[in-house]
């Protein structure tokens, strides 16, 4: 079955420091939507990308979906200790019953 | 104040019972969704309704039943045929098939 792979599934880095969570889907996908857990929570929508080679920014956080609509990237630079939690990628596959498919997260640690 | 409301919190099940999870929102959206989170692992689909009176089994189905006889409700059983149980459960809802609101969750735990 279709799956969308997330890689690193764990990643610790000082404060300052930039990260990057990365996103490949088996299939074309229709569009890519983030989502952010904290430790304890429940998963916020962050963003959704929707064109081949689409690029959204929002303050110190980069989003990129690939110009194949198969990948893509999640970069924050200089992380802040705000910024932990676990990041979860989800595609939806062209001309399908709109049912997401989620990426396995990667959880950031920040050291300050 | 809009939203999606998971009850109980907590909840812990014994075994051979079946135990429901409640799902109420009332941001006025057709589709509803239950999935399973596993610690180191992602959202995994368990059921999905996109309008009241049908529902559709997700990826990971078996065990499970839910209804939805209400748009604002999409409750959730988890039965004694589903024999691992314990695991942290989040209810979603969008307006067709957009952007995914979720509930706190509910932890699951086998006595």
């Amino acid at each position: 079955g279709q799956q969308v792979m997330q890689i690193p599934q764990y990643q610790h880095v000082q404060e300052g420091e930039d990260f990057t969570t990365y996103c490949n889907s088996s299939t074309t996908l229709s569009n890519i939507q983030w989502y952010k857990q904290r430790p304890g929570g429940h998963p916020v929508f962050l963003i959704q990308l929707v064109k081949s080679g689409e690029v959204k920014k929002q303050k110190r956080l980069t989003f990129q979906f690939g110009e194949a609509k198969k990948n893509s990237s999640l970069h924050i630079t200089a992380t802040q200790t705000t910024d932990v939690g676990t990041y979860f990628c989800a595609g939806r596959r062209s001309g399908n019953t709109g049912k997401l498919i989620f990426g396995q997260g990667t959880t950031l640690q920040v050291k300050p | 104040d809009g939203g999606i409301t998971q009850s109980p919190k907590y909840l812990f099940r014994k075994e051979g019972q079946n135990v429901t999870l409640s799902c109420e929102q009332n941001l006025n959206h057709d589709a509803m969704y239950w999935y399973r989170q596993d610690p180191g692992q992602g959202l995994r689909l368990i059921y999905y309704s996109h309008i009241v009176n049908d529902f559709q089994k997700g990826d990971i189905a078996e065990g499970y039943s839910v209804s939805r006889e209400k748009k604002e409700s999409f409750p959730l059983t988890v039965t004694s045929a589903q024999k691992n149980p314990t695991a942290f459960y989040l209810c979603a809802s969008s307006i067709e098939k957009n952007i995914q609101y979720f509930g706190a969750g509910t932890r699951l735990s086998v006595l």
